[in-house]
């Protein structure tokens, strides 16, 4: 029933460390979403991919790679985690392009917290 | 109880009183408007969005007001409830973009 779930939701590892989040939704949407929360709760955009097409990609560390395998699944992966990357990831999907119009209400999945130590 | 001002972090609230929470956002070519409820530990939640040709939407016990000219968003609850407590974020998007600019957030507290 889920419509956005992400794995794991809990993940603690150590510095230089790779670890991957997954995210699927079973919305039938077009468009996924990575953004970051930090400690004080801001949300920030990261990457977003339309139909497996990157179409958003901020100004990200490139340890961070996100990979679209199909529409309805979005990863992330991380490079040589660093204390600084701690954070809470969230996975969001919308509809996408309809009728010559983007369709902008974005569905957050649960999100990850990580913690690097 | 209402938030004023550019942010303000926090907002305690009576039970049954109605709640407001304000959000300036800078962008004047912002055309689509959203507000998210986050509870804790959860992700964020879609509450009720409005577009730029509209001033005010309404949904059940919520209430968006949306004043172009100051660049002014706000939140309206009625009756608030405990299960309302959580934090509240605005969002912006420009036509035709992808991206939702997110504001800070501000937390309601709501006192039994």
């Amino acid at each position: 029933d889920t419509a956005v779930s992400q794995t794991p939701k809990y993940l603690v590892t150590q510095m230089g460390n790779d670890k991957s989040i997954k995210c699927e939704q079973n919305l039938g949407h077009d468009t996924m979403y990575w953004y970051k929360q930090d400690s004080k709760k801001f949300l920030k955009i990261m990457f977003s991919y339309n139909n497996k097409e990157l179409i958003i990609n901020e100004t990200v560390p490139n340890r961070f790679s996100p990979k679209s395998p199909d529409k309805a699944h979005l990863n992330l992966h991380i490079n040589s985690l660093e204390l600084g990357d701690s954070a809470v990831y969230f996975c969001a999907s919308s509809p996408g392009p309809f009728g010559g119009r983007i369709q902008e209400t974005q569905y957050f999945g649960p999100g990850t917290r990580l913690l690097v130590l | 109880g209402e938030s004023v001002g550019l942010h303000l972090p926090t907002l305690s609230v009576q039970e049954g009183d109605n709640s407001i929470i304000n959000c300036a956002y800078s962008n004047s070519a912002s055309d689509y408007f959203i507000w998210y409820k986050q509870e804790s530990g959860k992700g964020p939640q879609f509450i009720i969005d409005i577009r730029s040709n509209m001033d005010k939407r309404q949904g059940q016990r919520v209430t968006v007001l949306l004043n172009k000219t100051v660049k002014h968003l706000s939140l309206q609850i009625a009756a608030t409830q405990p299960g309302d407590s959580a934090v509240y974020f605005c969002a912006e998007k420009g036509r035709g973009d992808y991206k939702l600019s997110f504001g800070a957030g501000t937390t309601v507290t709501v006192r039994a």
